[in-house]
């Protein structure tokens, strides 16, 4: 089944440990990028990457860092987090940069 | 930079009936992709629905229809025949088909309540 799956689906975590949200792909894409969403503001994109080692920043990338070492993978890493990055987060992926894109289930991360 | 806004943050509609969600956008650029995206409670983005802007018919996808006007830069969502499997959030989003990085710009979403 051709799927975009994110771990973990919840987490509750204290400012300042570091942590990982994965995001895997299998279906071939070559454009990846992670979404927070937030009450009234909808999605924000943070990252993207067009290809494998092909990053860069969205709209909201303050804190937060990620890397594409397979085509398959793209993380999403909190080094320090802080309260404000208590969100919903989405990775998603497409095909090219200009098609439908496919959304994971989802992260609920709180930060306290 | 583009923007969509979505001027109803919640609407209800009877079941069986038909509700149409507002969309506007704000762009520059004359090639570019409009989705509508759902969010039930499962919190799952599914794609509802897709409008390349150079195509002048209408999307349609069984009982989910838009109504794309480009000069006006409105995209809005009609649901016929409402069923309560509808009741979600629903995002409206825009997708550049010139900038580099191509990002989805959403609007802040319209909750869509079916009453039974």
């Amino acid at each position: 089944e051709a799927q975009v799956t994110q771990n973990p689906r919840y987490l509750i975590t204290v400012t300042g440990k570091k942590l990982t949200v994965t995001c895997s792909q299998n279906m071939n894409h070559e454009y990846m990028s992670w979404y927070r969403q937030d009450p009234g503001l909808g999605l924000r994109q943070i990252y993207y990457s067009m290809n494998v080692e092909v990053t860069d920043k969205g709209d909201v990338p303050e804190g937060y860092k990620v890397s594409r070492k397979e085509k398959r993978n793209f993380p999403l890493i909190l080094e320090s987090p802080s309260p404000n990055q208590t969100s919903l987060y989405f990775c998603a992926s497409s095909l090219t940069g200009h098609t439908e894109a496919f959304f994971g289930q989802g992260t609920r991360l709180t930060v306290v | 930079a583009q923007t969509v806004t979505q001027s109803q943050p919640e609407m209800s509609v009877q079941e069986a009936e038909t509700v149409t969600l507002s969309c506007t956008y704000d762009t520059s650029e004359s090639d570019y992709y409009l989705f509508w995206y759902k969010q039930p409670p499962s919190r799952q983005m599914i794609l509802v629905i897709r409008q390349e802007a150079y195509k002048q018919q209408n999307a349609t996808e069984n009982r989910f229809s838009v109504n794309f006007q480009k000069a006006a830069k409105s995209f809005s969502l009609k649901i016929s025949d409402s069923q309560l499997g509808d009741a979600a959030m629903y995002f409206c989003a825009y997708r550049s088909l010139i900038k580099y990085g191509n990002k989805l710009v959403f609007g802040a979403g319209t909750i869509l309540r079916v009453k039974s």
